[in-house]
């Protein structure tokens, strides 16, 4: 089976607080994703990332960053945090020329 | 005008009737669509996926598909209190490798 896995299930920060989240899949799989769901809009893509030390903008890059220094681990940054950031943030992985994304639980992030 | 739009419900549907989702996409070039189930505090999973025009079925779910509305829907026949879920439509970008997903439709099976 495949499996993602993200650090944390949730996470209370302060705002101008570095966070990192992280994402691990276990599957060789290419790509990577993250994403943010808040009630009302679904899930926006943040960044997304198809092979190691890349990465591509999504649809609300601003505030965030990516790192992805090892095939498997996918990490998202939010240098300072603030409390528009509060969201649950989903990661998902799938195979490049395959169409089926595979979701880690997600990390609930609360910004005080 | 949003990429992908879905009614967001909450549809409330009697246990044993059919739910039907319905979505609708506004980049013409996308060939590949899906519909994702998400329970309450849990992951998006995928149920269905249709990349050519008419129905698909798997079991109680049918997708439809028709590209020249741009339109997507996901029935579901007898449903069950089971389903009572959200239900995300989702949409390969024309020629990207990544998604753009609806706010999602709530249903609610009443037993």
């Amino acid at each position: 089976d495949v499996k993602v896995t993200q650090s944390s299930r949730y996470l209370v920060k302060r705002t101008g607080e570095k966070v990192f989240l992280e994402c691990v899949q276990d599957m060789d799989h290419e790509n990577m994703f993250w994403y943010r769901q808040d009630p009302g809009l679904g899930l926006r893509l943040i960044y997304f990332s198809y092979d190691v030390k890349m990465k591509e903008k999504g649809d609300i890059p601003e505030g965030y960053s990516v790192s992805r220094e090892k095939k498997e681990r996918f990490s998202l940054i939010l240098e300072s945090a603030s409390t528009n950031q509060t969201s649950m943030y989903l990661c998902a992985s799938n195979r490049s020329g395959t169409r089926e994304q595979f979701f880690g639980p997600g990390t609930r992030l609360t910004v005080l | 005008q949003k990429e992908v739009e879905q009614n967001s419900g909450p549809l409330s549907v009697p246990e044993g009737a059919i739910a039907s989702l319905n979505c609708t996409y506004s980049d013409r070039v996308s060939q590949s669509f899906f519909w994702y189930r998400q329970y309450s505090g849990k992951s998006p999973e995928l149920i269905m996926s249709i990349y050519s025009n008419g129905d698909k079925e798997d079991g109680r779910f049918t997708a439809q598909l028709n590209k020249a509305s741009q339109y997507v829907s996901l029935l579901i026949r007898d449903s069950q209190p089971s389903d009572s879920a959200t239900y995300l439509c989702a949409v390969l970008r024309g020629y990207g490798q990544n998604f753009v997903f609806g706010p999602g439709t709530r249903l609610s099976v009443l037993p």
